[in-house]
């Protein structure tokens, strides 16, 4: 089945050591976004990537950085994780439309920071 | 003022019951509608999608879309269990797709 993967499901990190997630898709999918999302709290648009353009919030921290290197696979590298920055961290896919027809999301992975 | 809100619930329903979820937002340019469930601990899953006024039905899910008042809201008819869940408002904006926080829906067996 087509889908979005991402991996690991659960990762621990060191305060201050830096982690990279990784997530890949098989949807063939234009577009692909990393998500933040803190208990409670709706999804936050860190970044995403239309094809190979690279579009960053303009309040997404200098910490999270992205790489696409190529059409089935992103990942997001944290280079000095806080205890702030403990949360799930969701990838999603859309085609071409940014989102209009709705989004695929991966399963997640969840960040604990010790 | 918040761009997509939702009222964050409990919102407790009996099993059986109509659960009706509601969402407003502020970009009046938005085209496209969606609802996602989000189980605890787990990722959004798309469950709705509109886009013009009016209601769209899909098994026990009904959407429904009015852009004069800037409200969408979902209806579940015959509400399970299974059903407890976040469900989450999203519209495409003039920029991007936002979220809202979500409705916290519990089903009470």
């Amino acid at each position: 089945d087509a889908m979005v993967i991402q991996n690991p499901r659960y990762q621990v990190t060191q305060f201050g050591k830096p982690v990279t997630l990784s997530c890949s898709q098989t949807l063939n999918h234009n577009v692909m976004y990393w998500y933040q999302q803190k208990s409670s709290q709706a999804p936050k648009l860190l970044f995403h990537y239309y094809d190979k353009d690279f579009n960053n919030e303009a309040d997404t921290p200098d910490n999270f950085q992205s790489r696409r290197p190529n059409t089935s696979f992103c990942f997001l590298d944290i280079r000095s994780p806080g205890l702030g920055d403990a949360a799930m961290y969701l990838c999603a896919t859309s085609g071409k439309g940014q989102g209009a027809f709705g989004y695929t999301f991966g399963s997640g992975t969840r960040l604990t920071v010790v | 003022q918040k761009e997509v809100e939702q009222n964050s619930g409990p919102l407790s329903v009996p099993e059986g019951a109509i659960a009706s979820l509601n969402c407003t937002y502020s970009d009046r340019v938005s085209q496209s509608f969606f609802w996602y469930r989000q189980y605890s601990g787990k990722s959004p899953e798309l469950i709705m999608s509109i886009y013009s006024n009016g209601d769209k039905e899909d098994g026990r899910f009904t959407a429904q879309l009015n852009k004069a008042s800037q409200y969408v809201s979902l209806l579940i008819r015959d509400s399970q269990p299974s059903d407890s869940a976040t469900y989450l408002c999203a519209v495409t904006g003039t920029y991007k797709y936002i979220f809202g926080t979500g409705t916290r829906l519990k089903v009470l067996a």
